[in-house]
């Protein structure tokens, strides 16, 4: 039982242009939401994050946003960037159970 | 400050031997957690530690897999008696706190090759 699905393997994008990557989740208890970037051979490093409370987070040229009813959620990255290239997490957790719970990571190279 | 430490970065092991890892958090965090990525798959929890305590091991699978977070020194994940299919990445991470979004300061990982 898969909780956090990213169902797009990969996305390619033109420099410049905006990336959407996609998330969904079934666990109505999650109560934040964060992505991470990981780099070949590197760990993630963190991104973002949002409550669930909240519908839209803005740091610099990323943007994730919420929808609780759909239990979705989008992160996207404008302009997009030769160096953004690289495997994005969608991780969800519930404050109470500690644990975060990751999918399966969406591979993005953005082309010069 | 340092990141978070693991080490080895590369382990070979023959079946039936032993892996050791090991994990340095950041300093002033005292929330460790061990993820195992298999090749081509994503994140997979396997433990969540504080000093001296395991919270949660939903993640770690019932025989040979064992994890400590002893009050000195670092977090140590341990495979008994390995097989091939425990060839993977294994990432830990620490967090300075539980509530809140909790975001997770990853390692470099350590890659465990099975002959």
């Amino acid at each position: 039982d898969q909780q956090v699905k990213q169902n797009s393997p990969s996305l390619s994008v033109q420099e410049g242009r905006i990336s959407i990557l996609n998330c969904d989740y079934t666990n109505s208890m999650f109560d934040y939401f964060l992505w991470y970037k990981k780099y070949p051979a590197e760990g993630p490093t963190f991104l973002i994050s949002i409550s669930s409370i909240k519908d839209k987070n803005e740091d610099g040229r990323f943007t994730v946003f919420l929808n609780k009813s759909a239990k979705h959620l989008s992160l996207h990255i404008v302009p997009s960037q030769p160096g953004d290239s690289a495997v994005y997490f969608c991780a969800a957790r519930n404050t109470n159970a500690g644990k975060s719970t990751f999918g399966d990571g969406t591979t993005l190279t953005v082309k010069p | 400050n340092a990141g978070v430490m693991q080490n080895p970065r590369h382990l070979v092991r023959r079946r039936g031997q032993e892996a050791r890892l090991r994990c340095s958090p950041m300093k002033g965090h005292s929330h460790v957690y061990w993820y195992r990525q298999l090749p081509e798959e994503g994140l997979k929890f396997m433990v969540y530690l504080q000093k001296e305590n395991i919270i949660d091991e939903s993640g770690m699978p019932k025989e040979r897999f064992s994890a400590e977070f002893p009050k000195e020194g670092p977090s140590i994940l341990r495979i008994q008696q390995v097989v091939r299919g425990d060839s993977a990445a294994y990432f830990c991470a620490s967090s300075p706190r539980s509530f809140g979004s909790g975001e997770l300061f990853f390692g470099e990982g350590s890659r465990l090759t099975v002959l």
